[in-house]
């Protein structure tokens, strides 16, 4: 049973620390996004990959945020330093893209950030 | 600019009942894919149903049904004989054309479902 699987699902740290959260895709997908949810803001994209190259991160506070793809098995997400109003669920997501057929989007569990 | 409209912040429906839950989108593209996922108290995103935007007949998946009026702009969901395990916030969703080797998603605000027994 194929799913894209996040981690940490939860986690709790104090201003001013680095977070990473990572995230492994489905096997054979080529592409990754980093989606954020809070209830205020709903679901913001922040970042998205295609065979590991970055195409797009303007949705992410460039001065703290940064996602990478170091390879197919693993794309992370790193905040650094963390502040309060970070705090939200991240969603990794994978998927085939294409033009026409189904290619939805498959998404993991979520990692759930608290800065305090 | 809003891509994905869902005016319906939340909506009750009683147990058995259909309801319709409301996406309108915006896009001057031919070709798209739009997508409705169930999100539960638990958290996880779950796909539901896919209609592209070529296709002629409304999508069906079980109790699910996509109601297409593509002049309308419009993709509303319909949940048949509702279930208390239906209770959720559901999401629509717009994938845009391929261009440059990619496609971008747009997601609505949402629309939270009560089903009460």
């Amino acid at each position: 049973d194929a799913r894209v699987t996040q981690t940490p699902r939860h986690k709790v740290t104090e201003m001013g620390q680095e977070v990473t959260m990572r995230c492994q895709p489905i096997l054979g997908h080529n592409t990754v996004f980093w989606y954020r949810q809070t209830m205020m803001q709903g679901l913001e994209l922040l970042a998205y990959f295609r065979n590991r190259a970055p195409l797009d991160d303007s949705g992410m506070p460039k001065d703290r945020f940064s996602a990478e793809m170091p390879d197919a098995t693993l794309a992370t997400l790193k905040i650094q330093p963390s502040e309060p109003r970070d705090s939200a669920v991240y969603f990794c997501a994978s998927g085939s893209l294409r033009d026409r057929g189904t290619g939805e989007l498959f998404f993991g569990e979520g990692s759930r950030l608290t800065v305090l | 600019a809003q891509k994905i409209t869902q005016t319906q912040p939340g909506m009750f429906v009683q147990e058995k009942e259909a309801v319709t839950l409301d996406c309108t989108y915006d896009t001057s593209d031919q070709s798209y894919g739009l997508f409705w996922y169930k999100q539960p108290s638990s958290g996880e995103m779950i796909f539901l149903i896919y209609q592209g935007s070529y296709d002629e007949q409304n999508a069906t998946e079980g109790r699910y049904s996509l109601n297409f009026q593509k002049a309308r702009k419009s993709a509303n969901l319909v949940i048949s004989a509702s279930q208390l395990g239906d209770s959720a916030m559901y999401f629509c969703a717009m994938r845009g054309p391929l261009i440059n080797n990619f496609n971008k998603f747009y997601f609505g605000s949402g629309t939270k479902l009560n089903v009460k027994p």
